[in-house]
């Protein structure tokens, strides 16, 4: 079946602006993770979905980032007035159980300018 | 604080030759490791896990909590192994993988 997807795989934005970067899990994957790669590094850990609940945002960097998952399967992670220091590769990631093998998507290429 | 740490950013090897990517952590608790690689142009997936006891590709990691490491190993190396590896921790009671930094392995033909 089809793994994980996202959109957009690039984004460019001016500093200032808000951004929506959108995972969509595969299907029946009940855990939903959100990690931040900036160049050169591993991916950070932001935030962690089971179903619909955010049970843990311990990795979200401020109160500009936000991220959703109303009905337990497509997310979205929202960044508002986005700055420089927000360049980085989002990726999504879904697994059948919260410590099992996770499945990554393409990730989102975000560059703020 | 729970660490991930790869001490070599490339290797560079020669096919034919031994491969060894180290990891080492630092987690007081029990962790669950990872090797999860990412080739050129695709998508992160998981390689190898410890307590699965695998062999993928050729590829071995043993977890060794006494020195704290769980590195990667291959006895023979080939062209297609060429991508960046990263080593990942899931704590007992946590709800996120911690990732090292990434080697990149270049085998050289």
């Amino acid at each position: 079946g089809a793994g994980v997807s996202q959109s957009p795989r690039y984004k460019v934005a001016k500093r200032g602006q808000d951004v929506a970067l959108r995972c969509d899990p595969i299907s029946g994957h009940v855990s939903l993770f959100w990690y931040q790669q900036a160049l050169g590094q591993g991916p950070e850990f932001l935030t962690y979905f089971q179903n619909e609940a955010q049970l843990d945002k311990s990795g979200l960097p401020s109160d500009r980032f936000f991220a959703e998952r109303p009905e337990g399967s497509v997310s979205t992670l929202k960044i508002q007035r986005t700055q420089q220091e927000d360049s980085a590769v989002y990726l999504c990631a879904s697994s059948s159980l919260r410590r099992d093998e996770q499945f990554f998507g393409p990730g989102t290429r975000l560059t703020v300018l | 604080a729970q660490r991930v740490t790869q001490p070599e950013k490339l290797l560079s090897v020669f096919k034919g030759a031994p491969v060894e990517l180290k990891c080492n952590y630092s987690y007081s608790g029990s962790p669950e490791l990872f090797w999860y690689v990412q080739y050129s142009r695709q998508r992160l997936q998981l390689l190898l896990r410890h307590i699965s006891r695998e062999s993928i590709k050729g590829f071995t990691a043993d977890l060794n909590k006494g020195e704290t490491s769980f590195h990667l190993k291959k006895p023979f190396a080939q062209e297609e192994d060429s991508a960046m590896y990263y080593c990942a921790l899931f704590m007992e009671y946590g709800n996120k993988l911690v990732f090292g930094a990434g080697t990149i392995l270049r085998v050289k033909s």
